[in-house]
């Protein structure tokens, strides 16, 4: 069974550009999250996708904006980057069951922006 | 004060050891999980509890609910289990501990 998939890995944007980050999910997951993970705050959720709606969303800025697909694969954009946003975005998928809901993440899309 | 609190920040040890992260939280859970993250970034999911304890191999972690706490142990350590240690709390809306840095040394 393949794991999350994120593309791309690598990232350098240019201050002010937008960026699109990509997450396919475990087959049959419905639910995607997508975190943000700094030096200096480590890491922190920025919202989770459930069959195509936004059921939760962090305290991040309107710059950063995602949306999930039928087939559960999600997408966020930051727009107007700024160096601060340089950081890895990792994206967890999950499968609610009744024992608990346990996330597998992928291996990040490393963001710099210069 | 930060609704989870790992504990040690940073821990070095020889191969062998046994080692013990701790995990305490302010909060009322619906799950706690371990997570274990390499460099290079990706995140593996080593446990999740919601009570009582769960063992994988040489990994052990235990959870008091009654006492907001819970440690992730790991028997007979070895180099290849360097790698920086997370507790979060809840489901798909994770909050994240600030992280172990655990170095084994041969």
């Amino acid at each position: 069974k393949a794991g999350v998939t994120q593309t791309p890995r690598y990232l350098i944007k240019t201050r002010g550009q937008q960026v699109t980050l990509s997450c396919s999910p475990i087959s049959g997951h419905r639910s995607v999250s997508w975190y943000q993970q700094t030096p200096g705050q480590g890491l922190q959720f920025l919202f989770e996708y459930f069959s195509e709606t936004q059921r939760n969303k962090g305290n991040f800025p309107g710059r950063f904006s995602g949306r999930q697909f039928s087939n559960s694969r999600s997408e966020m954009n930051v727009s107007t980057l700024e160096l601060g946003d340089s950081a890895l975005y990792l994206c967890a998928s999950s499968l609610e069951r009744a024992g608990g809901t346990e996330a597998f993440f992928g291996q990040g899309t490393r963001l710099t922006v210069v | 004060k930060n609704e989870v609190e790992q504990s040690p920040q940073n821990l070095t040890a020889q191969e062998g050891e046994f080692i013990t992260i701790n995990c305490s939280y302010s909060v009322g859970i619906s799950a706690l999980h371990w997570l274990q993250q390499h460099p290079g970034g990706g995140i593996v999911s080593l446990f999740m509890l919601s009570s009582g304890k769960k063992k994988h191999g040489r990994l052990i972690a235990t959870i008091n609910i009654q006492e907001k706490h819970s440690s992730l142990h790991i028997t007979a350590s070895h180099p290849r289990d360097s790698a920086v240690y997370i507790c979060a709390l809840g489901a798909q809306k994770l909050v994240f501990g600030q992280g172990t840095r655990l170095t084994i040394n041969p």
